[in-house]
């Protein structure tokens, strides 16, 4: 199974854009590149996936490398509420379950 | 709307026991999971159904988890004589289809089992 490598750990101050990497090096050609967060004491929320092109949201962007082998997560204004651990995903299980990895636990400064 | 479900929130039990965990996906998603979460890691794949078919239930750590799904809704993660070990949060997502992957999986809050 495809895996990605993240960052234990991010700071920023509100109100400031963050850039979260993903490192992916042996993605498949037809793996989508999720990203998923959790806030404590919740469930993990899904931010946005894509393929191959950059993807917009109301919550976020994805910007994908063009060889796909990394991605970055962009929260474009930082909020408090937006402290949780980021998870980058790649499909990796035959039925679409998702394999998660430690994440990315970004910590956010007023 | 009504998001995923699950109850109990939170469970203790003592060893030896039996647990049974419910969750009540969004209604007429198809898919349903059921994943493991030990304290400071990412949550773990256990099982998965397609309406009431358990597709795959290579997750699941040993033969005392079982899962369900009779009517294609309704899940209930069942734990039989449960070990210290199996202390975790669990969680259920359900979504819509996976014949096209990419879909996003939404997840309940998950019930937290503690075994005593």
């Amino acid at each position: 199974d495809a895996k990605t490598t993240q960052p234990n750990s991010m700071e920023s101050n509100e109100e400031e854009p963050v850039h979260l990497p993903c490192n992916h090096s042996t993605i498949s050609g037809t793996d989508y590149i999720h990203w998923y967060r959790q806030l404590p004491s919740q469930g993990p929320e899904y931010v946005i996936h894509g393929l191959t092109s950059n993807v917009n949201n109301r919550m976020a962007s994805l910007a994908i490398a063009e060889d796909r082998k990394s991605s970055t997560l962009i929260l474009h204004r930082a909020t408090l509420r937006d402290a949780a651990v980021y998870y980058c995903i790649l499909d990796g299980g035959s039925q679409g379950n998702l394999i998660f990895g430690k994440g990315t636990k970004l910590s956010v400064k007023p | 709307g009504a998001g995923v479900s699950q109850s109990p929130r939170y469970k203790v039990a003592k060893r030896g026991q039996d647990v049974a965990l419910r969750c009540d996906p969004i209604s007429g998603h198809v898919s349903l999971f059921w994943y493991q979460q030990a304290l400071g890691q990412g949550p773990e794949f256990l099982t998965y159904f397609q309406n009431e078919a358990q597709l795959d239930k290579s997750g699941l750590p040993s033969d005392r988890f079982f899962a369900e799904r009779p009517e294609g809704s309704v899940s209930t993660l069942k734990i039989q004589r449960t070990q210290q070990e199996d202390s975790a949060v669990y969680l259920c997502a359900s979504s819509v289809f996976l014949q096209e992957l990419g879909q996003p999986q939404h997840f309940g809050d998950g019930t937290r089992l503690s075994i005593l």
